[in-house]
């Protein structure tokens, strides 16, 4: 089975803190994305990336950057948290262009 | 924006048929519409998808309507189980043309009920 992991399930954070979110998939999938979901809003793309190195501006980009060095991690990095980037982030993986996407758990975030 | 439309929340008994509607009245003749349903507290999970057949896999079935302007999700056998919140996505072709992401809007609560 495809499995995505998420470094860390809850975080709490204080505003100004940089903070990396790391998400691992081991089914060799080109395509990794970064949401955040929020109540009320469903989920909002911030990134996606399609290829190592590669990455695209989802919805919501701003306040975020990624990396991905290898094919297998794509990391979501707050340069200076604030607090209304508390929520809910969920990564996923996807092989192609068509196709399932396999989410990780989450990783709730607190921003103090 | 998502493309879709979905009621906010249904209510379904158990061992019935739950029948989740879904608009998307701009759907391009190449979009796919996929479905994915979230349980409280865990990632998002692939039910189904399809173009313009119908489609059936062990977990539900879809159904497309002529025009591609709606589709249905079923799930023929609702278990306690199944409440979660249901998301009907249209795929978008991604800005750098050809690679493709997914966008999710609110999404329809299910609750099944004894």
């Amino acid at each position: 089975d495809v499995k995505v992991t998420q470094s860390s399930r809850y975080l709490v954070k204080r505003t100004g803190e940089k903070v990396f979110l790391e998400c691992v998939q081991d089914m060799d999938h080109e395509n990794m994305f970064w949401y955040r979901q929020d109540p009320g809003l469903g989920l909002r793309l911030i990134y996606f990336s399609y290829d190592v190195k590669m990455k695209e501006k989802g919805d919501i980009p701003e306040g975020y950057s990624v990396s991905r060095e290898k094919k297998e991690r794509f990391s979501l990095i707050l340069e200076s948290a604030s607090t209304n980037q508390t929520s809910m982030y969920l990564c996923a993986s996807r092989l192609g262009g068509v196709g399932e996407l396999f989410f990780g758990e989450g990783s709730r975030l607190t921003v103090l | 924006d998502a493309k879709t439309t979905q009621p906010p929340s249904m209510d379904c008994a158990e061992g019935r048929a739950a029948n989740l509607p879904c608009n998307h009245s701009t759907i391009s003749g190449n979009e796919y519409v996929y479905w994915y349903r979230q349980i409280h507290s865990q990632g998002p999970q692939y039910i189904i998808h399809g173009l313009k057949n119908n489609e059936t896999n062990e977990m539900a079935s879809l159904i497309i309507t002529e025009g591609r302007k709606s589709s249905t999700l079923i799930l023929p056998h609702a278990t306690l189980r199944d409440t979660a919140v249901y998301y009907c996505i249209v795929r978008v072709q991604g800005s750098s043309g050809g690679y493709n992401k997914l966008i999710f809007g609110a999404g329809t609560r299910l609750a099944v009920h004894p």
